[in-house]
C-alpha cells in the first residue's frame, strides 16, 4: 500500500506570494492533518480535515487555509507569504475509527520564502 | 492545555548499548494516547511505538519499549541493542481522548540521538 505522498517536495517562493501544497493520504484514510515544523517553534498543528470538513484548527493566522476533497486528498494554502513561513510542512493521515488508528506521515514539503 | 516536555536535547549511545529517552507530559485527562516518533535525516516521521493510557502494560516493539508511569505523567523510550540506523530525532507526542474527536498531536521539542560505532 502506498504511503502518504506530498507534492511538491521542495518549493522556493518570494515574500508576498502565495503557495499551495498537496497531500494524498494512504488509500482508505479519511482523516488528514497538517503540521508546520521549524527549528524555533518545533512541530505545530495547523489543521485537520475529515470527510471534507475541517474538524480542528491550530493557532495560525488566517493566511493559512486548507481543504479536503471527496477523495480525501488535501491541500493547504498560504497567502501573502512571510519569511517566517519558511518551514517543513508535514501531512499525516489516519483511518479514522473508534479504535483511533495511528497517524502516518508524508515526507513533507520544504518551503523556503526569500 | 496539554504540554509535552523532552528535557534532553541530545543523547548519544554506543552501538549495541541501551539508551533511554525521557518525556513528561501534562494533562487533566485520564484517557489519552502517547507516541514516540522517529525523524531521521530524510525528515520522514516514522511511528516507533504507541501507548494507550488505560493500559497498564508497557508497550514493546522489538528493540523499543516504553516505561509508562501514569501517575508521574512520564513516558520514556528505551532502545536496546542500539544500531547505527537508530540515529535520528525522536519526538514524544500526546493525543487526547477519543471523545475529543480529533487526531491532533502535541509534540515535544525532540531529542537528537547519536549512535557511535
Amino acid at each position: 500500500k502506498a504511503g502518504v505522498t506530498q507534492t511538491p517536495r521542495y518549493l522556493i517562493k518570494t515574500r508576498g506570494q502565495q503557495v499551495t501544497l498537496s497531500c494524498s493520504p494512504i488509500s482508505g484514510h479519511r482523516s488528514v492533518s497538517w503540521y508546520q515544523q521549524t527549528p524555533g517553534q518545533g512541530l505545530q498543528f495547523l489543521f485537520e480535515y475529515f470527510s471534507e470538513t475541517q474538524r480542528n484548527k491550530g493557532n495560525f493566522p488566517g493566511r493559512f487555509s486548507g481543504r479536503q476533497f471527496s477523495n480525501s486528498r488535501s491541500e493547504m494554502n498560504v497567502s501573502t507569504l512571510e519569511l517566517g513561513d519558511s518551514a517543513l510542512y508535514l501531512c499525516a493521515s489516519s483511518f479514522w475509527t473508534a479504535l483511533r488508528g495511528e497517524q502516518y506521515f508524508g515526507p513533507g514539503t520544504r518551503l523556503t520564502v526569500t | 492545555a496539554q504540554t509535552v516536555t523532552q528535557s534532553q536535547p541530545e543523547m548519544s549511545v554506543q552501538e549495541a548499548e541501551t539508551v533511554t529517552l525521557s518525556c513528561t507530559y501534562d494533562t487533566s485527562e485520564s484517557d489519552y494516547y502517547l507516541f514516540w516518533y522517529k525523524q531521521p535525516p530524510s525528515r520522514q516521521m516514522i511511528l516507533v511505538i504507541r501507548q494507550e493510557a488505560y493500559k497498564q502494560q508497557n508497550a514493546t516493539e522489538n528493540r523499543f519499549s516504553v516505561n509508562f508511569q501514569k501517575a508521574a505523567k512520564s513516558f520514556s523510550l528505551k532502545i536496546s541493542d542500539s544500531q547505527l540506523g537508530d540515529a535520528a530525532m525522536y519526538f514524544c507526542a500526546y493525543r487526547g481522548p477519543s471523545l475529543y474527536n480529533t487526531d491532533k498531536l502535541i509534540f515535544g521539542t525532540g531529542t537528537r540521538l547519536q549512535v557511535f560505532p
